[in-house]
């Protein structure tokens, strides 16, 4: 069954620190992988999006993820981390065919340190 | 353009009781779909609807409802609530496509009681 696991249900990190939020996808047969970022209260709001060419795509406020075809993964990064960034992240993916148009793994709540 | 609009924003209801909750989509998005958020279960689609019509469903009681108007707003009714609905509801609109991702609402938060 499609699947997208997000093993890590909290990270805490300092700011100004790098941090990467997992996520391992079921099967990397014609996927679209999404990242999307919910601040307390509100929905979910798309950061970025791999469709298809380059595997590394980056978002507005410097968050980065890499499609990893191999290791079925699409790992979020950011190489320092604010404040502002203290957020729940969730990881969706989409198959070309299948059920549901849209599988989201169950979250990371990341919380930014001062 | 506007973006996602749900009402109401918060609600209490009582145990036994009905909710209806509005779901406006982004003009243009004629697909529109539903999520249950709570903090023990995350995430849990409850069903999507296009064009008037339910294309799929989650694994909810029956007690869960929804339906689509020929503007693409959309509402979903629960009735007989019960204490475990109490969560954040959130509709989603899109593309009827697998590769624009979902626009978001910034949900409806019931509370029943």
């Amino acid at each position: 069954a499609q699947s997208v696991t997000q093993l890590d249900s909290q990270v805490p990190v300092f700011e100004e620190a790098p941090v990467e939020l997992r996520c391992n996808y079921s099967s990397s047969v014609s996927v679209y992988l999404f990242w999307y970022v919910q601040y307390p209260n509100q929905g979910l709001q798309l950061l970025l999006k791999y469709l298809s060419g380059s595997t590394l795509v980056e978002s507005i406020n410097g968050f980065e993820a890499e499609f990893n075809k191999s290791q079925t993964s699409f790992h979020l990064r950011k190489p320092s981390v604010h404040i502002s960034d203290t957020a729940e992240y969730f990881c969706a993916v989409s198959w070309s065919s299948g059920t549901y148009k849209y599988i989201f793994g169950t979250g990371t709540r990341l919380k930014v340190l001062a | 353009k506007a973006g996602v609009t749900q009402t109401p924003r918060y609600l209490i209801k009582t145990r036994g009781q009905q909710v209806t909750l509005s779901c406006s989509p982004i003009s243009g998005h004629r697909s529109v779909s539903w999520y249950q958020q709570t903090p023990g279960q995350g995430l849990q689609f409850l069903f999507e609807y296009f064009s008037e019509t339910q294309r799929n469903k989650g694994n909810f009681p029956g007690r869960f409802s929804g339906r689509q108007f020929s503007n693409s707003r959309s509402e979903m009714n629960v009735s007989t609530l019960e204490l475990g609905d109490s969560a954040l509801y959130l509709c989603a609109s899109s593309w009827p496509d697998r590769v624009n991702g979902y626009t978001f609402g910034s949900g409806t938060r019931l509370t029943v009681v």
